[in-house]
């Protein structure tokens, strides 16, 4: 099977800006959990969709959001963006409930 | 609140020497747990997983990890460390309940350099 996949893998933007990232779960798999990394705060959860439905969310402003199609494919989005928004972010798949979650390469998003 | 420790964020071994990398949780109910590992600008990649049943478990790459209830601790070790061993490792947890779906929480990482 394919892996998780994100597009795109690279981003630069400027402040005030919005950005919309994209991940492509593993076949099969109906759960897409978003992270967050930064040298200073580390893996930070953003949320969790199943089935079209957001089950979690972490402790994030609500410039952050998210969506999943009726194909498992996720989007999250960023609004106003801020120099503290430069990070790595990471999607990852699972099956649901409490299995293993499988990453894609992140997107590497820098705010100017 | 659910919490993972990981204690030293750099280690450095020899190569041929034994890896250990330390991870402590706080839960109150079970948890499952994983050890990631996260090479320069790549997601990461899991190396093995504790749900249920033995405790000591074997992951990719002669990787393996012992959960020990009683001293809440999830170590990662591995016989003899190689150079292409040198990454980025996690430790990350889970918890069964409707306020962790899909939420893994996270160390803080170890970064593993190793000598030749």
């Amino acid at each position: 099977k394919a892996g998780v996949t994100q597009t795109p893998r690279y981003l630069i933007k400027t402040r005030g800006q919005q950005v919309t990232l994209s991940c492509s779960p593993i076949s099969g798999h109906r759960s897409v959990s978003w992270y967050q990394q930064t040298p200073g705060q580390g893996l930070q959860f953003l949320f969790e969709y199943f089935s079209e439905t957001q089950r979690n969310k972490g402790n994030f402003p609500g410039r952050f959001s998210g969506r999943q199609f009726s194909n498992s494919r996720s989007e999250m989005n960023v609004s106003t963006l801020e120099l503290g928004d430069s990070a790595l972010y990471l999607c990852a798949s699972s099956e649901g409930g409490y299995n293993e979650q499988f990453f894609g390469p992140g997107t590497r998003l820098t705010v100017l | 609140a659910q919490s993972v420790t990981q204690l030293g964020s750099h280690v450095s071994v020899s190569e041929g020497a034994l890896v250990l990398l330390r991870c402590n949780y706080s839960s109150s109910v079970p948890p499952y747990l994983f050890w990631y590992v996260q090479y320069p600008n790549q997601g990461l990649q899991l190396l093995l997983k504790y749900t249920t049943g033995a405790t000591l478990v074997k992951g990719i790459n002669g990787f393996e990890a012992e959960f020990k209830k009683s001293e809440t601790s999830f170590h990662l070790t591995k016989p003899s460390a190689h150079m292409s061993d040198a990454a980025e490792y996690f430790c990350a947890v889970s918890f069964a309940g409707g306020t962790s779906y899909g939420k893994l929480t996270f160390g803080q990482g170890t970064i593993l350099t190793v000598h030749p």
